[in-house]
């Protein structure tokens, strides 16, 4: 069955790491999406991609950072720039072809050790 | 610009009552409108849809109707279940300046039912 992937489910990160956040999909969808999740606050969306190789900031783009060199791929890093990072953490793809909803990854749940 | 606003919950019911939560929005273009639903340490998943106004979106019991007159989309549902029981979440997905799909969610609402 085609999806998104996201690994690993959990993670932990020490002060002033960098931290890499994986998200695969099969579903050969052109756009993809990162969303930080904090409780009460709904999805926040961190950077997206409509195509390989392109990408744009999204409302909270400040210390992270991503990039597209596949389709298939769209890894989020997390770095030491982010102060607050601790939280759930998603990716999206869609089909660019008219108004097509989401598709889901299971999520990461990062936290500060 | 685009904004989704969902009542605030926890919204709390009996097994077998009737649900409404209420969503509305403010949009400047036609947006499509979606439902989506969390359970617990899970990703979203589309619950159900509408593209144009008047559209009646439908599954698992839960539906929704696109009311351009009055910007809302409110998720109804006749008799909830023990399993219904996650955060429901409203978005918007509209065609920006730059000729992208970006879409708007709300805050979400968190449902719990009890036997």
């Amino acid at each position: 069955d085609g999806g998104i992937t996201q690994s690993p489910k959990y993670l932990f990160r020490k002060e002033g790491q960098n931290v890499t956040l994986s998200c695969e999909q099969n579903l050969n969808h052109d756009a993809m999406y990162w969303y930080r999740q904090d409780p009460g606050q709904g999805l926040r969306l961190i950077y997206y991609s409509q195509i390989v190789n392109d990408f744009q900031k999204g409302d909270i783009a400040e210390g992270y950072s991503v990039s597209r060199e596949k389709k298939e791929s769209f890894p989020l890093t997390v770095t030491s720039a982010q102060k607050n990072p601790t939280a759930f953490y998603l990716c999206a793809s869609r089909r660019t072809i008219s108004n097509q909803p989401q598709h889901f990854g299971d999520g990461t749940r990062l936290s500060i050790l | 610009g685009d904004s989704v606003t969902q009542m605030e919950g926890p919204v709390t019911l009996s097994e077998e009552a009737f649900l409404t939560i209420n969503c509305t929005y403010t949009a400047t273009g036609y947006p499509s409108l979606f439902w989506y639903v969390q359970y617990p340490g899970e990703g979203l998943q589309l619950l159900l849809k509408a593209t144009k106004a008047d559209d009646k979106g439908s599954n698992k019991g839960f539906e929704a109707t696109y009311r351009k007159e009055t910007t809302s989309f409110h998720l109804e549902k006749g008799s909830v279940q023990v399993s219904d029981s996650a955060v429901y979440f409203c978005a918007l997905s509209d065609l920006e300046s730059g000729g992208s799909y970006i879409p708007t969610f709300g805050r979400g609402t968190s449902l719990i039912v009890h036997p």
